[in-house]
């Protein structure tokens, strides 16, 4: 297994511009989730998925979109890149969490993007 | 959101074991303790979780206070490959909210 795999590794963005993050598992989880990590920071929840066709929205949603046509990819837009969206983008899936069982999540090895 | 408070850095010698302190006074009876590490530069990684028991696995163990406020990670024999920030995480359904978590230095 490949695991979870994101593309692209590095990227530079102007103001303004739009791109997708691209994050792809092998695994067949149905969970898979985005999170922002600023420097020197604790990861934080953008947007997660419990399934294709079903997004909801994490603890810094505002300036991204995502959607779930697969099981296997959960892609993430940037509809118009600020300086204040520089960061580094984890995705991560798991089987879904339950209220009684919880499963361990595999993160991806990130996207660095700046936006100048 | 239930928070959980480490201290932001801890020093250890290789070969020695090592305790992680997390404490998570507003934990809910539902919650179950995470931790994960990150390596530099790299994803975070699973290392353990619990809910009232202590567990063990081949990275680490979980000790799981009884009142279930505080908690400790336990590194057996700590390697240069240990050196990473560990996180201590209340699962609060289907999200995961990390803090700050423990820088942890291995000296050789």
């Amino acid at each position: 297994n490949a695991g979870v795999t994101q593309t692209p590794k590095f990227q530079v963005l102007k103001t303004g511009q739009s791109m997708t993050l691209q994050c792809a598992q092998d695994m067949n989880h149905e969970y898979m989730s985005w999170y922002r990590q600023d420097p020197g920071m604790g990861l934080r929840l953008i947007h997660y998925s419990v399934g294709a066709g079903i997004t909801d929205q994490g603890e810094v949603p505002n300036g991204y979109n995502v959607s779930r046509s697969t099981t296997e990819d959960f892609p993430l837009r940037l509809l118009s890149a600020a300086p204040s969206q520089t960061s580094v983008y984890f995705c991560a899936s798991s089987k879904v969490f339950g209220t009684t069982e919880t499963y361990e999540q595999y993160f991806g090895p990130g996207t660095r993007l700046t936006v100048t | 959101d239930a928070k959980t408070t480490q201290p932001n850095s801890m020093e250890s010698n290789e070969e020695e074991p090592v305790h992680l302190p997390c404490n998570h006074s507003t934990i809910s009876g539902t919650d179950y303790i995470h931790w994960y590490r990150q390596l530099p530069s790299q994803g975070p990684e699973y290392v353990i979780h619990g809910l009232t028991s202590n567990v063990n696995n081949r990275m680490a163990s979980l000790a799981i206070a009884e009142d279930r406020k505080s908690s400790t990670l336990i590194l057996h024999r700590a390697t240069l490959r240990d050196a990473a920030v560990y996180y201590c995480i209340l699962s609060v359904g289907n999200k995961l909210v990390f803090g700050s978590g423990t820088i942890l230095r291995v000296k050789s």
